[in-house]
């Protein structure tokens, strides 16, 4: 497609599950991008990618998070042993290189 | 690491009025400052950029400022309307590295027609 695709656009859990979050960029684009929103808040780094470099991992809050881009092209986000703190908006985004960051519509994670 | 810092938190404007939004950066090497619209529901969207070899940019009714030396920039918006109603993002990287962007803590915009 166009634009970067991000599956679920909903999720709700419960503490203690694992879940998966998945992004497809744009095709093409080498650079993607995981951010999470809480509610009425800001954009956090998370981790990013970019071509066959080692990911940066610098903004993932805990060891409870993980993140893998297969191919250079999908991403899944994973976040096991989920936390009420969890629930937020992950939103991915991809890029070429000097460019802007196309974002997707991103996963609503609900903890409960 | 790079800080971006942006006010006002929230901005309330009359239908037509202009709108502005200041951010400030800490790091002296950062060299691209996109910004982004975000509406209710969805992902923030690019909306104008700017890189450190410019000093402003326009586009329609959107314009960005940059002073590199006091390390602030802003988005102007003139004659807004109730569309431009959003959260509004100010960002800061380097370009050439493919740095991560930080981004500013938002500004909610309220056009009030």
């Amino acid at each position: 497609g166009a634009g970067v695709s991000q599956s679920p656009s909903n999720k709700v859990t419960e503490k203690g599950k694992d879940v998966e979050l998945r992004c497809d960029p744009i095709s093409g684009h080498t650079a993607l991008y995981w951010y999470r929103q809480s509610l009425g808040q800001g954009l956090e780094f998370l981790i990013y990618f970019q071509g066959n470099s080692a990911p940066d991992k610098s903004g993932l809050p805990s060891d409870r998070f993980s993140a893998e881009r297969t191919g250079g092209s999908v991403s899944t986000l994973t976040i096991q042993r989920t936390q009420q703190e969890d629930s937020a908006v992950y939103l991915c985004a991809s890029s070429l290189r000097g460019g802007g960051y196309t974002f997707g519509s991103g996963t609503r994670l609900t903890v409960v | 690491g790079e800080n971006v810092e942006q006010h006002p938190s929230t901005l309330s404007v009359q239908e037509g009025d202009s709108a502005v939004i200041k951010c400030t950066y800490s790091d002296s090497a950062s060299n691209y400052f996109p910004w982004y619209k975000q509406e209710l529901g969805k992902g923030p969207q690019l909306i104008i950029d700017i890189r450190s070899n410019v000093g402003e940019k326009k586009d329609q009714r959107i314009a960005v400022t940059l002073n590199k030396t006091a390390k602030h920039f802003s988005l102007h918006i003139t004659e807004t309307q109730p569309e431009d109603s959003a959260v509004y993002f100010c960002a800061a990287s380097k370009i050439a590295s493919y740095d991560k962007v930080i981004f500013g803590p938002g500004t909610s915009l309220s056009v009030i027609p």
